[in-house]
């Protein structure tokens, strides 16, 4: 079975710049949860959504950062404009609806952004 | 203010010899715990995980436990491997948390370091 599937693995880009990262779920997966880690802050919740609608944005940063799930296979980040301080690995992940056991997220391979 | 506090940034542990990783919490609501393992260039894959009505869960070389009166949660692995070199990232789970489900709260991870 296929994981989560990110892309790109990496991308550099300009200050200023439009950047959009891409995730897959994991199919029958019902969350999916963006995260963004760094040296600093360690790995940090963004945003998740759960049947494609978002429930809680309250980690994105600001306005540059939006995120969209337009069907339950697909689901976009972006950042415009896009800032040196953005600069971090961003994770994707997705989990099963909870059944007793606790909610784990299984996590793609992450996207490193480098905005110079 | 972080919730779940990882005190060890690194640990070194000889081949064979047990590897304790640490985990504090301060929220009482927390009433799922998970550990996550992470190589390089990979993103953080599920490990073991416990609830807060037991105090120990076993898998394998894997033991978590528990602590709910000191916050505390551990995770050992017996015997270490040099396989077992990575980042290691202790999680929490509430429902109680801005009312949202599923929603996990990491620690900053300790890289686990086993020589041969």
């Amino acid at each position: 079975d296929a994981g989560v599937i990110q892309s790109p693995r990496h991308e550099v880009t300009e200050m200023g710049q439009e950047v959009t990262l891409r995730c897959k779920p994991i199919s029958g997966h019902d969350y999916l949860f963006w995260y963004r880690q760094t040296m600093m802050r360690g790995l940090e919740l963004l945003i998740y959504f759960n049947n494609n609608v978002p429930i809680d944005d309250s980690g994105m940063p600001e306005d540059r950062f939006s995120a969209k799930m337009p069907n339950a296979s697909f689901s976009t980040l972006k950042i415009q404009p896009s800032e040196p301080r953005d600069s971090a690995v961003y994770f994707c992940a997705s989990s099963f609806p909870d059944r007793g056991r606790g909610r784990e997220q299984y996590f793609g391979p992450g996207t490193r952004l480098t905005v110079t | 203010d972080q919730q779940v506090k990882q005190n060890s940034p690194s640990l070194s542990v000889q081949e064979g010899r047990i590897s304790i990783l640490n985990c504090d919490y301060t929220n009482s609501m927390f009433d799922y715990f998970l550990w996550y393992k992470k190589y390089p260039a990979e993103g953080p894959t599920f490990l073991i995980s416990i609830s807060s009505i037991k105090d120990k869960n076993e898998d394998g070389r894997f033991t978590v436990f528990l602590n709910k009166s000191a916050k505390h949660l551990s995770l050992h692995i017996v015997p270490s491997q040099p396989g077992d070199s990575a980042v290691y990232f202790c999680a929490a789970k509430s429902k109680a948390l801005g009312g949202s489900q599923g929603n996990l709260i990491f620690g900053k991870g300790t890289k686990l370091s086993v020589k041969p």
